[in-house]
This record gives C-alpha cells, sequence and structure tokens, in this order.
C-alpha cells in the first residue's frame, strides 16, 4: 500500500513552546490530507482538513490559531502546535487520500508530551 | 451527525479461533474501510469495500459491506497472537474531501 512518513514520532517539549509535525506521502501525490488526534483507548477524532495550496478545514472546536495546518505541497502537509500546554498533550495522526483514490493511508503518529 | 457503532469494546478469544467484528450506522455509507491499529502507532488499512453486497478477502481476513449499505463486518480466522490490536471500521461518503466517520474500536485480545 501507499507510504505516509510522519514526523517525529515523539517529542517531549516545555509548555508555551511550539512544536511542528511533517506528514509526507511518499510514493503517491495527495491531495488532501487529514489531521486526527487520539486520546488513550478513543477513537480518532478528526481536527483538519487540508487541501494543497488552500486552506485547511477546521472542525468545530478546534483552535484555527492553535493548530496551524500547511499543506504547501502535493506530498507534504504540516501541523504546528503553537504555544502548547499539557492539555495538548495527545498522540497526533495523519492520513493522507491520493488522486482518484478513496483509500486513506495513515502516517505511524507523533506522540506530543507537554511538560 | 453520522456514527459507527463499534461493540463490544474488547473481545478475547484463544490462538486458533475465528472472530467476527460487525460495525452498524445510522446512515449509508458508499465505502467501509476496515484498521487495525497497534499500541503506538498510526492505523493501517486492512481491507477497503466499495458496492453493498461486496466480500473481499485479505489473507485470513474477509470483509463484507452490508446489502443495507449501513453495516459491515470483519471476519479473522484462525486467530494468531499478532492480531492483537485494536480494530476499526470506518465509513466514507463519496467525493475528494470526503471525512471518515470512525468507529469506537474493538480492542482485541488473543491467548496463546
Amino acid at each position: 500500500g501507499a507510504v505516509v512518513s510522519q514526523h517525529p514520532s515523539r517529542v517531549i517539549c516545555k509548555s508555551g513552546t511550539s512544536v511542528k509535525i511533517e506528514c509526507r506521502s511518499l510514493d503517491f501525490q495527495a491531495t488532501t490530507m487529514f489531521w486526527y488526534r487520539q486520546f488513550p483507548k478513543q477513537s480518532l477524532m478528526l481536527m483538519a482538513t487540508s487541501n494543497e495550496g488552500s486552506k485547511a478545514t477546521y472542525e468545530q472546536g478546534v483552535e484555527k490559531d492553535k493548530f496551524l495546518i500547511n499543506h504547501a505541497s502535493l506530498t507534504l502537509s504540516t501541523l504546528t502546535v503553537t504555544s502548547a500546554h499539557p492539555e495538548d498533550s495527545s498522540f497526533y495522526i495523519c492520513s493522507a487520500r491520493g488522486t482518484g483514490t478513496e483509500k486513506l493511508f495513515f502516517g505511524s503518529g507523533t506522540q506530543l508530551s507537554v511538560l | 451527525g453520522q456514527q459507527l457503532n463499534q461493540s463490544p469494546q474488547s473481545m478475547f478469544i484463544q490462538e486458533g479461533e475465528d472472530v467476527s467484528m460487525n460495525c452498524t450506522s445510522s446512515s449509508i455509507f458508499n465505502t467501509w474501510l476496515w484498521y487495525k491499529q497497534d499500541p503506538g502507532e498510526g492505523p493501517v488499512l486492512l481491507i477497503a469495500l466499495y458496492k453493498a453486497g461486496e466480500l473481499t478477502s485479505n489473507g485470513r481476513l474477509t470483509a463484507q459491506f452490508g446489502i443495507t449499505r449501513k453495516d459491515s463486518f470483519l471476519n479473522i480466522s484462525a486467530s494468531i497472537p499478532s492480531d492483537v490490536g485494536i480494530y476499526f471500521c470506518a465509513g466514507q461518503l463519496p467525493g475528494a474531501n470526503s471525512k471518515l466517520t470512525f468507529g469506537k474500536g474493538i480492542t482485541l485480545s488473543v491467548r496463546p
């Protein structure tokens, strides 16, 4: 199947700092990428949908100024958690969909811990 | 909003047994997807279903897209210890920007 690379896999940061997470589609062009958040033993919660070259669409309750999403190319989307606080600690997962397919492929996730 | 129901939350089986997981919805979906997630990893796509009634296999896994388009099941035959994980169903409406709606997942444990 298609490969989606997510980096870093784990990050620990101090409260108030910003953290950037990268999501790359390695062997296909991803016209649409999705960012999810997952708490322990919970399902995936969609945060936002990003399309290459346009502004991301955020789900209700997700602060767009807090979670900055950039989808600058067909193979790269980034999520920046700005001024992170302990309550932002979570598992963040990206996914990507290629052109002409319904299948969604996921990155390996990023465990963010804010101290 | 759309919701997918997966139950029970946890299942415990003996190695070698078959297991079936069901996923139901109050809404119609055009695509059903089954994912497996290991701890600390992202979900991995197991099977994708695109037509009502479709039955698709992937090794020991078999999944079907319900005739009503409101349900799907996943069967795992002759379970092995590495089948342990969380199994999510997901439904999708047509469209390039269409979001996936996920079930809450079923945690499968396999006793050796």
